[in-house]
């Protein structure tokens, strides 16, 4: 049963804290997408990659956050220094080859304090 | 204007009642359409996925597209309270470029 997976899961930290959360993609898919989901704002794309390369990191604040694909089993997502404001649930999704469609994971909730 | 709109809910109906869920959308681009759901404090979960327009039938869900009004449904028959989610339309175009509608919070009351 291919999944992605997400840790940590669940992440309490205090303002100026760097936070770390990766990402495992489906073995097989070449586009890792990611996204932070809020009750005002619902789903924003954050970053996506295919073949590792980053393709669009349009929606994310460049000056805190920074998105990587060291290999092609992990993706990672990094919020240096971490606000309040940064308190959300972030999923990564990953795609197959053909670019329709989209598998997500569980979700990283992020709280900063 | 968003590219997608999706009424937000929420949308409570009785058990065995036929869901109607619905987005519109602008650009014209998008080829690809699907339909995902998601419970509380989980991801979503892709539930349809159709490309033409038409109509595509799942046991109790019929995910319907009209590309010429722009207009994408999602219909539930005989729903359960396990139907209880929110559900999130999402389309892309050729690249890959997907937008998802804001997700619309049903209940199925027993």
């Amino acid at each position: 049963d291919a999944r992605v997976t997400q840790t940590p899961r669940d992440k309490v930290t205090e303002m100026g804290q760097e936070v770390t959360m990766r990402c495992q993609p489906i073995l097989g898919h070449n586009t890792v997408f990611w996204y932070r989901q809020t009750m005002m704002q619902g789903l924003e794309l954050l970053a996506y990659f295919r073949n590792r390369a980053p393709l669009d990191d349009s929606g994310m604040p460049k000056d805190r956050f920074s998105a990587e694909m060291p290999d092609a089993t992990l993706a990672t997502l990094k919020i240096q220094p971490s606000e309040p404001r940064d308190s959300a649930v972030y999923f990564c999704a990953s795609g197959p080859p053909a670019g329709e469609t989209q598998y997500f994971g569980p979700g990283t909730r992020l709280l900063v304090l | 204007q968003k590219e997608v709109e999706q009424d937000p809910g929420p949308l409570s109906v009785p058990e065995g009642a036929i869901v109607s869920l619905n987005c519109t959308y602008s650009n014209s681009a998008f080829q690809y359409f699907m339909w995902y759901r998601q419970y509380s404090r989980k991801g979503p979960e892709l539930l349809m996925y159709t490309y033409s327009s038409g109509n595509k039938e799942d046991g109790r869900f019929t995910a319907q597209v009209d590309k010429s009004s722009k207009y994408i449904s999602l219909f539930i028959r005989d729903s359960q309270p396990s139907d209880s989610a929110t559900y999130l339309c999402a389309m892309s175009d050729r690249k890959g470029d997907m937008r998802f509608g804001a997700g619309t919070r049903l209940t199925v009351k027993p």
